[in-house]
This record gives structure tokens, sequence and C-alpha cells, in this order.
């Protein structure tokens, strides 16, 4: 199986604040890697695809990038209803497998 | 617009099969090159891909689970279904359905909750 590692687990941030989530795969997984959004109650929401592509209907704010093992999702400039958790997932190979979640808590 | 929604029983007892159906609304489960996916959250964890159904009828499963699941599709009620047999405490979680959709997640059920007990 293919590790996905996020960092940092849990993050404090403020309103206007640039965020830096990361995610490293054990392997190379090339850019088959998406990002998504889960807040409390709901179902997690596809933000970005293939390492770098912004869903439709998601803010420009929330930016994807990387390839082989490291890649980082950036929020530019946090809205307060960015505070959630977010979660990496690898489609290279099954099985599928996501990151154990980052935490973006208001400071 | 494609929506998905999971139904079955919310309480399992040990040892026994968990049941879960997701309906697929919005569009025919057979048309396009989609799996359709069942992923699991116990409260306060991370995400836990189950496994995967394709158009086609082919399935991909975890191997943690694959000697405990099976999914099956039902395209004449556009549903599909897991199964997941000899139950334990650890099985408790919120259970999703999902599309996938050449790599990605991008439509979800909103999720059931799966409780195991006696």
């Amino acid at each position: 199986d293919i590790q996905m590692t996020q960092s940092p687990s849990s993050l404090s941030a403020s309103v206007g604040d640039r965020v830096t989530i990361t995610c490293r795969a054990s392997q190379s997984i090339s850019r088959y890697l998406n990002w998504y959004q889960q807040k409390p109650g709901k179902a997690p929401k596809l933000l970005i695809y293939a390492a770098s592509s912004l869903q439709s209907g998601v803010p420009s704010r929330f930016s994807g990038s990387g390839s082989g093992t490291d890649f980082t999702l950036t929020i530019s400039s946090l809205q307060p209803e960015d505070f959630a958790t977010y979660y990496c997932q690898q489609s290279y190979s099954t099985p599928i497998t996501f990151g154990q979640g980052t935490r973006l808590d208001i400071k | 617009q494609v929506q998905l929604q999971e139904s079955g029983p919310g309480l399992v007892k040990p040892s026994q099969t968990l049941s879960l159906t997701c309906t697929v609304s919005g569009g025919s489960i057979s048309s396009g090159s989609y799996y359709w996916s069942w992923i699991r959250q116990p409260a306060g964890k991370g995400l836990e891909w189950i496994g995967r159904i394709y158009t086609s009828g082919s399935t991909n499963y975890n191997p943690s689970l694959k000697s405990r699941v099976t999914i099956s599709v039902d395209t004449s009620k556009n549903q599909f279904s897991l199964k997941l047999s000899s139950v334990t405490a650890a099985d408790t979680a919120v259970y999703y359905c999902a599309r996938y959709n050449s790599g990605w997640y991008e439509h979800w059920g909103q999720g059931t909750l799966v409780t195991v007990s006696s």
C-alpha cells in the first residue's frame, strides 16, 4: 500500500493568513494526488485534483502543487469558512489511500 | 447533477453482516466510465477506502478488508451495495458511497453511521 503522510496534523491560523499543508507519498505517485476539505458531519468535498487542477466552483485562493512524492495545498488568504479538516488522497494504485488529515483551527 | 444516498441499518450486532445500499440519482449508474465506491470513517478518525465496483461489474477491494467485503451493483435499481461480514466494534463508522472518476471523488453521499453493538 502507498502511505500518505500529511503535515502538520493540526494547525492554528487567523483569517487572512496564508496556509500550506504538505502531503508526502511513500513512493512516487506522479501527479495522482487529490485534496479534499471536510467539515464536521459532512462528506468530504473535492478541492484539487491531479495535484494542481482546481475543481469547478472552488475559490481560487486554494491551489495545489507537486509531483512524485511531495505535494502541497495552499490557501492564499484564509476565510472563516475554510476552517475544516483537509485530506490528501492518492489514486496511483489500489488500495486508494488517504492522508491522516490536517485539522485547521481558528487561532 | 448526480446525487448519492446511502441507506441501511444503523445498528448491527457483532459477528453479523453489515449491509448498505447506495442509490444513485441524476444519472444512470451504468453510463460512463465510473467506479462506484465505499469509504468509511470512524468517529474522529480519517478516511478508509473499502473498495469499488466498475460499471462492468469488476471490483477492487482493500486487502485489509477483502476477505469480508462484497460490493455489487444493481443497474435495474440504479444502486450499488456493500456487504461486510463478521463485523466487530472496529467496523463502527460513518460509511460513505462515492463516485470515482478519472482518479478522484467528485460526488459523495451524505454518509450513514453504522454502529456495531449487541
